[in-house]
């Protein structure tokens, strides 16, 4: 079945530090894949996506690219910021089998300090 | 509402008890989604519903779980009889026009932490 695979945190970071969350995924066909962001006390919402491979998403400052060779979609940040500290995950929709919930990873706690 | 409402926030019980969560939707979004987040773990998918039906409803750990949806808005996710496995962050989404699954654009609440004793 299909899977997302994310680097384990917590990650800590100093701020302006570059920033790289790993993210693999197993599905078949083309999923579509996404990064959801959870701040503390909020839900989850949308951080960026990308459809196909070579896309690549932006938001905020964050970059993933769609890697269709390697499976993966890891997020990238030149310069994190304390209001960055957050949970991230990273998620497919598995667009070939239909199947409309979204398939997420385990998620990632980065921390930033100033 | 301005985004998706989810209650009760938390939720203490003991074992053996029924509870029931709720979930009001953003107004206008037909598709409704429930997960559940257990500590260290990823979002596990539970249901989905379009409008009143629920055409995946492959999540559901058991038969102990249950969820409605009625008049295409407000959803209750009912757990019987619970165990302590049943200790997570219970987490609803919804989403416009039905194709969450594939545009990704889900809107989630802030989650039921259910605690079973």
């Amino acid at each position: 079945g299909d899977s997302v695979t994310q680097m384990e945190g917590p990650v800590t970071l100093s701020e302006e530090a570059f920033l790289t969350i790993n993210c693999t995924y197993t599905a078949t066909g083309y999923p579509s894949l996404f990064w959801y962001v959870q701040y503390p006390g909020e839900g989850l919402q949308l951080l960026l996506k990308a459809t196909k491979a070579d896309d690549k998403g932006s938001n905020k400052g964050f970059e993933a690219t769609y890697r269709k060779e390697t499976t993966s979609f890891h997020l990238e940040k030149g310069s994190v910021q304390v209001s960055d500290s957050a949970v991230y995950f990273c998620a497919l929709s598995a667009r070939d089998t239909g199947r409309r919930a979204l398939t997420f990873g385990s998620g990632t706690r980065l921390q930033v300090q100033p | 509402g301005a985004g998706v409402s989810q209650s009760p926030s938390n939720k203490v019980t003991e074992k053996g008890k029924d509870v029931e969560l709720r979930c009001d939707p953003i107004s206008g979004h037909t598709a409704l989604y429930w997960y559940r987040q257990s500590l260290g773990q990823g979002l596990e998918f539970l249901i989905y519903f379009q409008g009143n039906s629920a055409p995946d409803k492959s999540g559901l750990p058991s038969d102990r779980f249950s969820a409605e949806r009625t008049g295409g808005s407000v959803s209750t996710l009912t757990i019987q009889r619970t165990q302590q496995e049943d200790s997570a962050v219970y987490l609803c989404a919804s989403s416009a026009l039905g194709t969450g699954g594939r545009t990704g654009e889900l809107f989630f609440g802030e989650g039921s932490r259910l605690t079973v004793l």
